[in-house]
């Protein structure tokens, strides 16, 4: 009941298309749901989150769409640029603040 | 604003050693997690402190332990080192229980 699973594992975008990575969990007493963006050699920065009380987040190029009665997740991101390519990791918790369970990461490469 | 600070960078242990890993957090953050990401992995909570105080618990064993003095910062000690034990590990801290976490650039562990 712990798990986040996401998928894909690896994406490829063509510059200005739009990437989608999704998530699914388990535990419905989860209540906050972030996208963390990893670069090589960096820790994971914070890029967008939501809460279950609303289906939709937009923050610039970015959108969180959530479904809760699926309990699934998705990060949508606009006009993919090919700063963009990076390790995305999707992740859940019982509140912010609390201890995160991360899915397994999706690594975008957007070609120019 | 000082963010997150981890030390060292990288470092290679061999297998039975014991290794202590540090972390400052971000100014104002009374804090702190710790996460370990396997290579290609999403992280995984080892345990949060709060004023101090272990604040909850990852599913790992008892030979990783931890503190957190009274300026805030913290350390991540790892007793009888395990070749699985080689991993990225992250400090995250935040602003209280209820704060966002902003993670540090992580310190590289190989066991060999």
């Amino acid at each position: 009941q712990q798990q986040v699973k996401q998928s894909p594992q690896s994406l490829i975008v063509q510059k200005g298309g739009i990437s989608i990575i999704n998530c699914a969990y388990e535990n419905t007493a989860f209540d906050y749901f972030p996208w963390y963006q990893q670069f090589p050699g960096k820790g994971p920065a914070l890029l967008i989150a939501i809460r279950p009380d609303v289906s939709e987040k937009k923050e610039g190029r970015f959108t969180i769409s959530f479904n809760k009665s699926a309990k699934q997740f998705s990060l949508h991101i606009m006009d993919s640029q090919p700063g963009d390519s990076a390790t995305y990791f999707c992740a859940a918790s019982w509140g912010l603040g609390r201890a995160l369970t991360f899915g397994s990461g999706t690594r975008l490469q957007v070609q120019p | 604003e000082t963010g997150v600070t981890q030390s060292p960078t990288h470092l290679i242990k061999t297998r039975g050693q014991q290794v202590t890993l540090r972390c400052s957090s971000q100014s104002g953050h009374n804090t702190v997690s710790w996460y370990q990401q396997a290579l290609g992995q999403g992280p995984q909570f080892i345990f949060q402190y709060y004023r101090e105080e272990e604040n909850g618990r990852g599913n790992f064993p008892p030979r990783f332990s931890g503190l957190q003095f009274p300026n805030y910062s913290s350390e991540l000690n790892v007793n009888a080192l395990e070749l699985d034990d080689s991993a990225l590990y992250l400090c995250a801290s935040s602003a209280g229980q209820t704060g966002e976490l902003f993670f540090g650039e992580g310190s590289r562990l190989t066991v060999l």
